[in-house]
C-alpha cells in the first residue's frame, strides 16, 4: 500500500456527462500530480498541484479541471466525456515541488470508462 | 519542457539473460531520475532512482547508469526472472514536473 488513495475505482459513465475523481495524498506529501494512462499507452501527465496550488501543468484538455484543497486532497474534474476519455487515471504524491524531494508515489488509480 | 524517450518498446529475454532499457530526456536541468515498474493492472511502482550527483547506482539485481553530459540513463536487470516481466518506464524530474518515458513492455521467458 503506498499510502495514496484514489475513489472510486471503476467508474462507468456515458458520453457527454461529467465525473469527479478523487486522491487523498500520502500522510506530509504537499505534491499531487495527475497521470493518464490510455490502453497500451504510457504515463501522461496532466497537472501537479503543491500546498493548493497549481505547478505544472501539461497535456490537459480545457475539459478537464483540477484543484487540491486545504486538507491537500486533490480532485480531477472531467466533462463533456468523450470515448477517447476512457484511461486509467493515476494520482501520485511527493513531499515536496521540485529539486531534490523524493519519489512520487501511486496510488491504485481510476479505471474510467466512457461508453 | 522535458522530453524523454525510451527504448525498446517490447523486449523479450530468456530467463537469466540480462535486459537494458535506454532513455533519454531533453532538460539538461533534470536532476532526479527514477524507475518504475508496472504489473498488469496495477500502480506504478518505483523500483530504482538515481540522481544527478553520481552516475551508477546499484540495488542487487537492478542497476541504473546516468550519462549526464549525453543525456541518457539506462536501467540494467541481471539474471532476470520471470516476475521481472512487466512494463519499465523511466522518468525525469525537471523543475516541478515528473515527465515518464513511453514505456517498454519486458517478457521473460522461461
Amino acid at each position: 500500500d503506498s499510502g495514496v488513495t484514489q475513489t472510486p475505482k471503476h467508474l462507468i459513465t456515458a458520453t457527454g456527462q461529467r465525473v469527479t475523481l478523487r486522491c487523498s495524498p500520502r500522510s506530509g506529501d504537499l505534491s499531487v500530480y495527475w497521470y493518464q494512462q490510455s490502453l497500451d499507452q504510457g504515463l501522461q501527465f496532466l497537472i501537479q498541484y503543491y500546498n493548493g496550488e497549481e505547478r505544472a501543468k501539461g497535456n490537459i484538455l480545457e475539459r478537464f479541471s483540477a484543484q487540491q484543497f486545504p486538507d491537500l486532497h486533490s480532485e480531477l474534474n472531467l466533462s463533456s466525456l468523450e470515448l477517447g476519455d476512457s484511461a486509467l487515471y493515476f494520482c501520485a504524491s511527493s513531499v515536496g515541488p521540485t529539486g531534490w524531494d523524493t519519489e512520487a508515489f501511486f496510488g491504485q488509480g481510476t479505471r474510467l470508462t466512457v461508453v | 519542457g522535458e522530453n524523454v524517450e525510451q527504448h525498446p518498446s517490447t523486449l523479450s529475454v530468456q530467463e537469466g539473460d540480462s535486459a537494458v532499457i535506454k532513455c533519454t530526456y531533453s532538460d539538461s536541468a533534470s536532476n532526479y531520475f527514477p524507475w518504475y515498474k508496472q504489473e498488469l493492472g496495477k500502480r506504478p511502482q518505483l523500483i530504482i532512482d538515481i540522481r544527478s550527483n553520481v552516475g551508477e547506482k546499484k540495488d542487487q539485481r537492478i542497476a541504473v547508469t546516468l550519462n549526464k553530459t549525453a543525456k541518457h540513463f539506462s536501467l540494467h536487470i541481471t539474471e532476470t526472472q520471470p516476475e521481472d516481466s512487466a512494463v519499465y518506464f523511466c522518468a525525469a524530474r525537471g523543475g516541478n514536473k515528473l515527465t515518464f518515458g513511453t514505456g517498454t513492455q519486458l517478457k521473460v521467458e522461461l
